[in-house]
């Protein structure tokens, strides 16, 4: 069965700091992973998916097959960072996006 | 020009009431989906409609029922409220089921 693990609830960094949200997948498959992003009392949002190999907002994300595996990560982090983070999957055929439980990222002045 | 919009934004209704969700979006998109997100931000999928036809409908309970009159609208109906069915539903749209979700704002649903 698919699975999308964030290990971490609740994740606080200063601003400045480095910021590494963990995510780990299992699926068999060939998987297309995501980052979705709540900002405080507003929609999820996508940030950015694997296929795109892009920047948002300064956040990257880099798919390690071999450690089934798409960390976010942010060199420094700003206080405009402050959301939930959800890392989803979404496996092949008519399956829906698979969502981790979330990490908030709490990023202190 | 909201993409995906859901009414109301705040309900809150007694044990035992039925109410409706709505959801309206005007991307054009196929597919339509409602998620859950509880009081620990935990989201989970309830159903999926591609071009008004359900095709993913998890465990959830028969006391919700999705209803989607065209491929722009997907309503939420649920019946016989429980305490448990407070939280947040999101409605959200894609072009095709594989394609990355647009998410309306929530209704956060408060059952007393």
């Amino acid at each position: 069965a698919q699975r999308v693990t964030q290990p971490e609830k609740l994740l606080s960094v200063f601003k400045g700091a480095p910021v590494e949200l963990k995510c780990n997948y299992s699926y068999s498959g060939s998987p297309e992973l995501f980052w979705y992003v709540q900002y405080s009392r507003q929609r999820l949002q996508l940030l950015l998916r694997h296929i795109s190999r892009e920047s948002i907002k300064g956040f990257t994300a880099d798919l390690n097959k071999g450690e089934t595996s798409f960390h976010l990560k942010k060199p420094f982090a700003q206080e405009e960072d402050s959301a939930m983070y959800y890392c989803a999957l979404h496996p092949s055929g008519n399956t829906p996006l698979v969502f981790g439980k979330g990490t908030r990222l709490s990023v202190i002045a | 020009d909201t993409a995906v919009s859901q009414t109301p934004k705040y309900l809150v209704t007694q044990m035992g009431n039925d109410k409706s969700i709505k959801c309206e979006q005007n991307l054009g998109h196929d597919t339509m989906y409602w998620y859950k997100q509880d009081s620990k931000k935990f989201l989970k999928i309830m159903f999926s409609y591609n071009n008004k036809e359900l095709i993913i409908n998890e465990t959830v309970p028969n006391r919700f029922s999705p209803k989607s009159p065209d491929k722009a609208h997907l309503n939420l109906h649920i019946n016989s409220l429980e305490l448990g069915d407070s939280a947040v539903y999101f409605c959200a749209s894609s072009p095709t089921l594989n394609s990355p979700l647009h998410f309306g704002n929530g209704t956060r649903l408060t059952v007393t």
